[in-house]
């Protein structure tokens, strides 16, 4: 397909599992983000990487997360000893990175992976 | 820091009246706009955005949006609504300097009557 796609969809760990969640952006694209939309409310932004450089992590919320994207194209957001306020959607995007450093690029998203910790 | 408003979590229109979602901005350089639209179970899609110029911007589905920087707004309009705009809209800005990474307000969900 020629969108963002991720998996797995859904996932339910139990408090103290580690996860992993997978993202696979539009060839060709340069930036990618990470968020974290908790219920009703609006996607976080997590972390970016432009190609393999993660340039930005300030999101992330503690150092029990941590992100990868080691070949430029695929990412892993992963997560160590889940808790029960880490379930959450995790969304993926990803953009060109045209120009104006990024800050007008259109990003595409990816349908999310719902995170359940019980 | 950059914050962003939406007033109204949740709106109701009948079909075919006029949509207005409101969206309000905090920053003292106008930053770069976005409306997105998310539908169950499937991804943000954008609907249109602000960069430079011309401060009505029309996006897709008959949507759009004015950029005013006198108010620090970028509400969303669409002059009638039909049943399939029922979804959540959210308003997002980015800055220069930030690497393109979007802040978005709280969502604002659409319910469409018939």
């Amino acid at each position: 397909g020629a969108g963002v796609s991720q998996s797995p969809r859904y996932k339910v760990a139990k408090r103290g599992q580690d996860v992993a969640l997978r993202c696979d952006p539009i060839s060709g694209h340069v930036s990618l983000f990470w968020y974290q939309q908790a219920l009703g409310q609006g996607p976080e932004f997590l972390t970016y990487f432009q190609n393999e450089a993660q340039l930005d992590k300030s999101g992330l919320p503690s150092d029990r997360f941590f992100a990868e994207r080691p070949e430029g194209s695929v990412s892993t957001l992963k997560i160590q000893r889940t808790q029960q306020e880490d379930s959450a959607v995790y969304l993926c995007a990803s953009s060109l990175l045209l120009g104006w450093g990024g800050h007008t690029d259109t990003q595409y998203f990816g349908p999310g992976t719902r995170l359940t910790v019980l | 820091a950059q914050s962003v408003t939406q007033l109204g979590s949740h709106v109701s229109v009948s079909e075919g009246a006029l949509v207005l979602l409101r969206c309000n901005y905090s920053s003292s350089v106008p930053p770069y706009l976005f409306w997105y639209v998310q539908y169950p179970n499937q991804g943000l899609q954008l609907l249109l955005k602000y960069t430079t110029g011309a401060t009505l911007v029309k996006g897709i589905n008959g949507f759009e949006a004015e950029f005013k920087k006198s108010e620090t707004s970028f509400h969303l309009t669409k002059p009638s609504a039909h049943m399939s705009d029922a979804a959540e809209y959210f308003c997002a800005v980015s800055e220069k300097n930030q690497g393109g990474k979007l802040i978005f307000g709280q969502g604002t969900e659409l319910s469409v009557k018939p």
